[in-house]
């Protein structure tokens, strides 16, 4: 049963190359969430999205755009892969106004940036 | 600021001794906090948050907002406890989630 499906489980790209991360989740979540995980640093969130076509930086947002248009998916772009790029990408929903509300994530995307 | 700190990166102990994840919290607001583990191999899930005060497979935490709080207890550490752990929070109307730097435990036999 699963509920937040990302596009790849692993991803090479080369320096320069734009790059999209597609997540899709089938909860009828209002917020969805991009993290980068890398060891030490734990999950650093770049992007936010509360609802379709809405969005709000996270710490991280250098470097990255999202795009919501329709309410399952999320999508992570990156303008142009670099290497310090490369990390596991995190996506999640979970629902908004239940302040106690439980995030569902992807399964992860392995990205190497060469 | 929002803002989770886990001190330990690493928390090593043997299988039977009582563990303690640490996690504190600047929040101006009323928290919501919560753990999550991820498993070897397997998606990030939800272990437990603090609204619900209950114990999830042996672990149980309680929030101090005196002391900013919500360390992740067990009494006897299993080897199947062995994971990674991350504090999160819920702070704001639109439900943003900020993880801490997550601490890695390792039950020893």
């Amino acid at each position: 049963d699963v509920k937040v499906t990302q596009s790849s489980r692993y991803l090479v790209k080369r320096t320069g190359e734009k790059v999209f991360l597609e997540c899709v989740q089938d909860m009828d979540h209002e917020n969805m969430f991009w993290y980068r995980q890398d060891p030490g640093l734990g999950l650093r969130l770049i992007y936010f999205s509360y609802d379709v076509k809405m969005k709000e930086k996270g710490d991280i947002p250098e470097g990255y755009s999202v795009s919501r248009e329709k309410k399952e998916r999320f999508s992570l772009i990156l303008e142009s892969a670099s290497t310090n790029q490369t990390s596991m990408y995190l996506c999640a929903s979970n629902s908004r106004g239940d302040r106690a509300s439980e995030a569902f994530f992807g399964q992860g995307t392995r990205l190497t940036v060469v | 600021a929002q803002r989770v700190t886990q001190p330990e990166k690493l928390l090593s102990v043997f299988k039977g001794a009582p563990v303690e994840l640490k996690c504190n919290y600047s929040y101006s607001g009323s928290p919501e906090l919560f753990w999550y583990v991820q498993y070897s191999r397997q998606r990030l899930q939800l272990l437990l948050r603090h609204i619900s005060r209950e114990s999830i497979k042996g672990f149980t935490a309680d929030l101090n907002k005196g002391e900013t709080s919500f360390h992740l207890k067990k009494p006897f550490a299993q080897e199947e406890d062995s994971a990674m752990y991350y504090c999160a929070l819920d702070g704001g109307a639109t439900n943003k989630l900020i993880f801490g730097t997550g601490t890695l435990l390792a039950v020893q036999p």
